[in-house]
This record gives C-alpha cells, structure tokens and sequence, in this order.
C-alpha cells in the first residue's frame, strides 16, 4: 500500500540554524500539508499547497518558514533561523482528492529538536 | 471559525469491551468532512474512520463505528472488543471543502488493560 515518507526521522539542530523536512507524498496525490505537534499538545496546521503555490497558512507559518516542491516529487519545508519553540514532530499529509476536503495521510513524522 | 473539542483527556477500558471517545464539533460550513485519527506511541497519524457530513449513515470499519449526530454537532467513536493494540492517542478532526486544513481535538489517550 501506497504511503507518505519523512526525512528524517529525527534532527537536531542549534538555534538559528536552517533546517529543511522532506517529505515524498503518494504518487498521484495533489494536495500537500505540514502539520506540528509539540510534544502532549494537538496537533496544528501549518500550510497548504496546492499546485505549486501555498493555499493557506496559518499564523504560526510566519516568514520563518517556507515550502516547496522543487523537483516535481519532493515537497520540503524549510525553518530559516530556528527558535527553541519550534522543537515539535512535524508531518506531512498529502490528499488525492478533486476537493481539499478528501482524506489526508499522514507521514510518519520528522522529530525536531532545537537546542 | 471552526472548532474540535474532545472533554475526555484519558480513558481506559478493559481488553475486549467497548468504549465510546466523544467529540464535538461547531463549524458554520455546510460541507465538511469529520475523521478520528489514531496516534500510537510511535507518534505516527493513522486514520481510523471518516465520516462525510451530508450522509445520514453513520460509518463503520471493521470493530470502530461512529455516532453522528449532525444537529448536536457530535461525532463519537466507538470501539469494540478493545484490544492492547487499540492503546493510543485518538484525535477528533474536522475540515470543511473550502480550506482543506483539518482542525483537531485535544486528543483522548486511551489505555487498553488486559
């Protein structure tokens, strides 16, 4: 069974430095999503995209971050300078169907740590 | 604006039994979409049901079933013959056709005892 793929697993990283999440979406699937949860907290979304080009974001998903499809396949999302607050598990979801309201699966998650 | 909200932080049933997670839900759209998810400890996001707002029917998979109730803005889940893999996180979700983003509960942590 087709599935979402996160790379990688786990990073570490030390404030301030840029970060980028891959992920490779199901192969026929034409909507894609970030989502955070810091750790015991809900889950939250991030950005929508859609087309090449960002659908919605939401307040958390300030100039910091940015999003990509650069190679057709991957879709990325990079943190410029990272903040002590921006350690979370981030997934990524990708949705195949002709409405954004189609059911999105989930990646199995990159763990972020920031120092 | 949309909003999730699961009362219920954590539950626990015996292995075997059935066990009912409450969510509710309050959403202005008419169109919209409602999904319980499954959360283990490996922190992966497992679909376990969906529910579409315009059918009457409420859903079912194998040992998990819903309670939709549409005017109540309610969505339960309901779980039978509980087993240990069953222990998890469970999240209620919702996303309207015009957004696409999915809004979530606080989560429910269920424990499964044998």
């Amino acid at each position: 069974e087709p599935e979402v793929t996160q790379t990688p697993s786990h990073q570490v990283t030390q404030m301030g430095q840029e970060v980028i999440l891959r992920c490779v979406p199901i192969s026929n699937h034409l909507y894609f999503y970030w989502y955070r949860q810091i750790l015991g907290q809900k889950v939250e979304f991030l950005v929508s995209f859609y087309n090449n080009e960002i659908s919605e974001k939401s307040e958390i998903f300030d100039d910091q971050f940015s999003v990509e499809r650069p190679d057709g396949s991957n879709f990325t999302l990079k943190i410029r300078s990272t903040k002590l607050e921006d350690s979370a598990m981030y997934f990524c979801a990708t949705g195949a169907g002709t409405t954004t309201a189609d059911t999105q699966y989930f990646g199995p998650g990159t763990r972020l740590t920031v120092l | 604006a949309q909003t999730v909200t699961q009362s219920q932080p954590e539950m626990s049933v015996q292995e075997a039994e059935t066990v009912t997670l409450s969510c509710t839900y309050d959403t202005s759209e008419n169109n919209y979409y409602l999904f319980w998810y499954k959360q283990p400890p490996s922190r992966q996001m497992i679909l376990v049901i969906r529910q579409e707002a315009y059918k009457q029917q409420n859903a079912t998979e194998n040992r998990f079933s819903v309670n939709f109730q549409k005017a109540a803005k309610s969505f339960s889940l309901k779980i039978s013959d509980s087993q240990l893999g069953d222990t998890a996180m469970y999240f209620c979700a919702s996303v309207t056709s015009n957004t696409g983003k999915l809004i979530f509960g606080q989560g429910t942590t269920l424990q499964v005892k044998p």
